[in-house]
């Protein structure tokens, strides 16, 4: 079975950091990749998502997340956060086999300080 | 496409009522999920279908909830009798049934048992 680990479970930056997002899965498989973001008390939405190609995937609102096959990786970063980041974030995996059905992580809370 | 649609947005019951929630999918969408989200258990698929058919409801907590999808474009989540400890936002998404697809979901049903 798959399953998603997310290093962190609250992130607090200031605004303009950096920010990195660690997330390992586990499958040895083919798998496709996913990073979600839920606002205050809104829906998950997709941010980005990775299923073949280039492993740099770039995603909305200036975030980007590499596959790194041999760490069985797939980091999300983002060079300078806004207050308006402030979110959840979830990675989640769906292998080949499994079609249709993906395996989150248990989220990151990420918030910005003005 | 309006996207997923849940119903309703928000509902407030007292312990060992009947709760009913709703769902449609997206369109031409053919695997639906239900999800609940807690603080202190994140985000947990209870049960997905494909094709209308129930594949895996391994994550339904007890026999007191059930899910149906009549059609395509519908499904309902019951929990019947309802507990306090039931209180959650249950989200409902639905995808294509390939594995390099995300799932988009609905703005959640946010239901109290008092």
């Amino acid at each position: 079975a798959q399953s998603v680990s997310q290093h962190n479970h609250h992130v607090i930056l200031s605004e303009a950091a950096s920010l990195e997002l660690g997330c390992n899965y586990s499958y040895g498989g083919t798998v496709n990749l996913f990073w979600y973001v839920q606002y205050p008390g809104q829906h998950l939405q997709l941010l980005l998502k990775y299923f073949s190609g280039d492993p740099l995937v770039k995603g909305i609102k200036g975030f980007e997340a590499e596959f790194i096959k041999s760490k069985f990786s797939f980091n999300l970063r983002k060079p300078s956060v806004q207050w308006s980041d402030t979110a959840e974030y979830f990675c989640a995996v769906n292998a080949n086999t499994n079609a249709g059905k993906s395996t989150f992580g248990d989220g990151t809370t990420l918030t910005v300080k003005p | 496409d309006a996207g997923v649609i849940q119903s309703p947005r928000h509902e407030v019951t007292e312990m060992g009522q009947e709760v009913t929630l709703r769902c449609k999918p997206i369109s031409g969408h053919n695997s639906l999920f239900w999800y609940r989200q807690t603080m202190m258990r994140g985000l947990e698929l209870l049960i997905y279908f494909n094709n209308n058919v129930p594949i895996d409801d391994s994550g339904m907590p007890e026999d007191r909830f059930s899910a149906k999808m009549p059609n395509a474009s519908f499904s309902t989540l019951k929990i019947q009798p309802s507990e306090p400890r039931d209180s959650a936002v249950y989200f409902c998404a639905s995808s294509l049934r390939t594995s390099n697809t995300e799932a988009f979901f609905g703005q959640g049903t946010r239901l109290t048992v008092v």
